[in-house]
């Protein structure tokens, strides 16, 4: 059975930095692509960033680019997401998923989410 | 930046109505559509890829059309259990997009 659980939520300050990570199991990690995606309280979801299954390849969405770096550790089954110079509209539910190719396609497995407020 | 528009925002239906859901993208993103229904406090689940092939452990209720610009969503017999969000994702080109989603809500 597929499983991901993301963690690493919590309450930060405007500016401050938090890592989000996503474990795996019950796939074989490195074959598929990641993606993380947000959704802000009462709204729709968002796409943050992805990474190819092997890790050469990420992207992001040009309201994170510059602050969030996206990474994973194919021997642990992980994803991460580090966050930093965070923002009060970065305030979300942060979900990871797998695509359903090595850096392609559609998100067939989710998270269950982590919230990150972002408030002083 | 392709932009997913989908109508109606949301709707009132009754259970053993059919419902249908449309999405339109900005630009053509082939056949490289996907449904995801989310009901409150939960994560998205994937319904349709490719438009119109219908995810593992789907009812076969859900169906999906279309190609290019134009897509649909239609439920055949809505059940209690359908009344969620629903949104439309492109994965053909960067950034991915999702539309603003459709609240399918009991009559």
């Amino acid at each position: 059975e597929v499983q991901l659980l993301d963690s690493g939520g919590g309450l930060v300050q405007p500016g401050g930095s938090l890592r989000l990570s996503c474990s795996a199991s019950g796939i074989t990690f490195s074959s598929y692509g990641m993606i993380w995606v947000r959704q802000a309280p009462g709204e729709g979801l968002e796409w943050v960033s992805a990474i190819s299954g092997s890790g050469g390849s990420t992207y992001y969405a040009d309201s994170v680019k510059g602050r969030f770096s996206i990474s994973r550790d194919n021997s642990n089954n992980t994803l991460y997401l580090q966050m930093s110079s965070l923002r009060a509209d970065d305030t979300a539910v942060y979900y990871c998923a797998r695509r359903s190719g090595f850096s392609s396609g559609w998100s067939d497995y989710w998270g269950q989410g982590t919230l990150v407020t972002v408030s002083s | 930046e392709i932009v997913m528009t989908q109508s109606p925002a949301s709707l009132s239906v009754s259970p053993g109505e059919r419902d249908t859901l449309s999405c339109r993208a900005s630009q053509t993103v082939n056949s490289n559509l996907a449904w995801y229904q989310q009901k409150p406090g939960q994560a998205p689940r994937l319904l349709i890829y490719g438009a119109s092939t219908r995810a593992t452990g789907i009812p076969a209720r859900f169906s999906g059309s279309g190609s290019g610009t134009e897509f649909t969503l239609t439920i055949s017999s809505l059940q209690s259990e359908d009344f969620a969000v629903y949104y439309c994702q492109q994965y053909n080109s960067w950034p991915l997009t999702f539309g603003q989603g459709t609240k399918v809500e009991i009559k």
